[in-house]
């Protein structure tokens, strides 16, 4: 099944321990994607990348680290989580740059203490 | 700056009733494309409908249509036939390049 998948779905935490979220898809796509979700201010792009090796800042990247070493994993990483950074995150992919229809993983709610 | 406006918080409407969510979008750029997403109560994010920029005709998927107004920088998204499994919270989109933006989601309301 065509998928993306996001580990762990339900993370608390507390302020400054290292925290890694991954994300994986099985669909040889090209363009990974991660976002949050907070009330009143819908989905903002934290980091994205275009193919392996190959990543950029989205519109909120503080405090957010990523990478892409092979094409299906792009996991996103938290060197000193903040309560600021509870949400709710979304993994996303693409097939290119050029498609427009992207595919969400389940989301991942991320609490912070 | 690029910017997503979805000025209707909440929306009431009676089921089998159509129903005109809104979107207005703000970009300099020729080369766009317009997306509707559909939360459910459950949390993942359903795709719904793309428009291109240069697409003449308004995109439709089954019962969604997109009522696309270039030079009003609109991008209104239209369900016919509500049904109760519409209630959900639905959100317009931008994307530019390797960029997207979101606009702050419609919450839906479908009354049985």
């Amino acid at each position: 099944e065509a998928q993306v998948t996001q580990n762990p779905r339900y993370l608390i935490t507390v302020t400054g321990k290292k925290l890694t979220v991954t994300c994986s898809q099985n669909m040889n796509h090209e363009y990974m994607s991660w976002y949050r979700q907070d009330p009143g201010l819908g989905l903002r792009q934290i980091y994205y990348s275009m193919n392996v090796e190959v990543t950029d800042k989205g519109d909120v990247p503080e405090g957010y680290k990523v990478s892409r070493k092979e094409k299906r994993n792009f996991p996103l990483i938290l060197e000193s989580p903040s309560p600021n950074q509870t949400s709710l995150y979304f993994c996303a992919s693409s097939p290119n740059v050029l498609n427009y229809e992207q595919y969400f993983g389940p989301g991942t709610r991320l609490t912070v203490t | 700056a690029q910017k997503i406006t979805q000025t209707q918080p909440g929306m009431f409407v009676q089921e089998k009733e159509a129903v005109t969510l809104d979107c207005t979008y703000d970009t300099s750029d020729q080369s766009y494309g317009l997306f509707w997403y559909k939360q459910p109560s459950s949390g993942e994010m359903i795709f719904l409908i793309y428009q291109g920029s240069y697409d003449e005709q308004n995109a439709t998927e089954g019962r969604y249509s997109l009522n696309f107004q270039k030079a009003r920088k609109s991008a209104n998204l239209v369900i016919s036939a509500s049904q109760l499994g519409d209630s959900a919270m639905y959100f317009c989109a931008m994307r530019r390049g390797f960029k997207t933006i979101f606009g702050a989601g419609t919450r839906l309301f479908v009354k049985a």
